[in-house]
């Protein structure tokens, strides 16, 4: 079985700090995402990854960074915490191409004060 | 961005109640349709991949169907019991992403 692990399920960070998020997967999975979820809304794609060091901007990107130095995990960094930037985080990776299923870890929710 | 539609919003069904909702879409040119289920404090789950007009895809008493002509797919689930509450994503794969709905969040009640 697929298993994408995030580092934290709860978070609470102060507005301003830096704020890193980390999710590793086991499968060797090429591709890794991450989204935001925010009620009344879908899941957002902020970044995605599909090689190592290598990295695309999804729809939502203002705020944000990523980094991949192994191909197993994918860190996002909140330069700045914003109090717009609470939300729940989801990281998600797939084995090859867009159509392919995209296996997601628990979340992590975010709560900036 | 592609606007991805599910209805209704929510949902509140008897244990043993069957029931179904939609996921639309505005485009026929995206490579497959997925159906993902997400109970609270878990990771979403998938539970089909649909690529094909008129596909029909079943897991136990779980069904789902593609219309890519008119752009939608329904869910169907036959005799719903409390296990099935979570919310049931559909999301659009083209290009290098998905893109989501906001979900449809069924409560079976026993």
């Amino acid at each position: 079985d697929v298993k994408v692990t995030q580092s934290s399920r709860y978070l609470v960070k102060r507005t301003g700090e830096k704020v890193f998020l980390e999710c590793v997967q086991d499968m060797d999975h090429e591709n890794m995402f991450w989204y935001r979820q925010d009620p009344g809304l879908g899941l957002r794609l902020i970044y995605f990854s599909y090689d190592v060091k290598m990295k695309e901007k999804g729809d939502i990107p203002e705020g944000y960074s990523v980094s991949r130095e192994k191909k197993e995990r994918f860190s996002l960094i909140l330069e700045s915490a914003s109090t717009n930037q609470t939300s729940m985080y989801l990281c998600a990776s797939s084995l090859l191409e867009g159509r392919d299923t995209q296996y997601f870890g628990p979340g992590t929710r975010l709560t900036v004060l | 961005i592609l606007n991805v539609e599910q209805s209704p919003q929510s949902l509140h069904v008897q244990e043993g109640d069957s029931t179904n909702f939609t996921c639309s879409f505005p485009s026929s040119n995206f490579y497959a349709l997925h159906w993902y289920r997400w109970e609270t404090a878990k990771s979403p789950e998938a539970l089909f991949v649909m690529t094909l007009n008129g596909d029909e895809k079943k897991k136990g008493r779980i069904s789902a169907t593609l219309n890519t002509k008119e752009g939608y797919s329904y869910l169907y689930i036959k005799g719903s019991q409390p296990e099935d509450s979570a919310t049931y994503l559909c999301a659009l794969a083209t290009g290098n992403q998905f893109y989501f709905g906001t979900g449809t969040s069924l409560t079976v009640i026993p």
